[in-house]
């Protein structure tokens, strides 16, 4: 099965600061490839999805990057604002047209 | 549309009751699903649908039990609750597989 790994699991960025949360992947035939936000009890929510045959997609602050090759891709944050503050989770999906998430990664806006 | 709701919010069990969890969804999805998310932790599929009258296992099947004989309803069942089910049940729907997965609330459920 498909082994999802999140990379760094706690990260703390000053407020306006770009972060970047990795996600790297084991099945080669995963293809699409989605981040979810989760606030503090809240449910998760998709925030930005990529499939295989797109490198790069961005909306707004929020862009996504894919490197099929080496089986992972990021989630890049710019101009940081408070609200941006949540667990964000990877959820690659392959051939069993299921999602496998990742352990997440806790983000923090220090203002 | 209501997306999908979840009953009940949260409930306390004793060790070895039984319970049912409900899930609905308004959107006409033929994909749903059911996670638990422990503190802390990342979401595991207990089960999953692709439309009425089919599913499938996921990561962590034991010790509950699905149903599917309508688009919109996906109820998990447990039976004989344990200490280790106590978890955030989330339910979810999509289109198909690989698309946008629309979760609902969650049902909190401490076993004691």
């Amino acid at each position: 099965g498909e082994n999802v790994e999140q990379h760094p699991s706690t990260l703390s960025v000053q407020e306006g600061d770009s972060a970047v949360i990795k996600c790297t992947y084991s099945d080669s035939a995963s293809n699409y490839f989605p981040w979810y936000k989760q606030e503090l009890g809240k449910r998760p929510q998709l925030i930005i999805d990529i499939r295989s045959n797109v490198g790069e997609k961005k909306d707004q602050r929020i862009a996504v990057t894919l490197n099929k090759t080496a089986k992972h891709f990021s989630l890049h944050i710019t101009e940081t604002q408070p609200e941006d503050s949540a667990v964000y989770f990877c959820a690659p999906a392959g051939g069993a047209q299921k999602l496998v998430f990742g352990q997440g990664t806790r983000l923090t806006i220090n203002p | 549309n209501a997306g999908v709701t979840q009953t009940p919010k949260f409930r306390i069990l004793k060790i070895g009751q039984s319970m049912t969890l409900q899930c609905t969804q308004d959107m006409n999805h033929n994909y749903m699903y059911w996670y638990r998310q422990d503190p802390g932790m990342g979401l595991k599929l207990i089960y999953y649908s692709v439309g009425a009258g089919i599913t499938d296992k996921g990561e962590v099947p034991n010790g509950y039990n699905v149903s599917r004989s309508t688009t919109e309803d996906f109820p998990l069942r447990l039976e004989l609750a344990a200490p280790s089910q106590t978890s955030v049940y989330f339910c979810a729907s999509s289109v198909q597989g690989k698309e946008t997965q629309y979760f609902g609330p969650g049902t909190r459920l401490l076993v004691l």
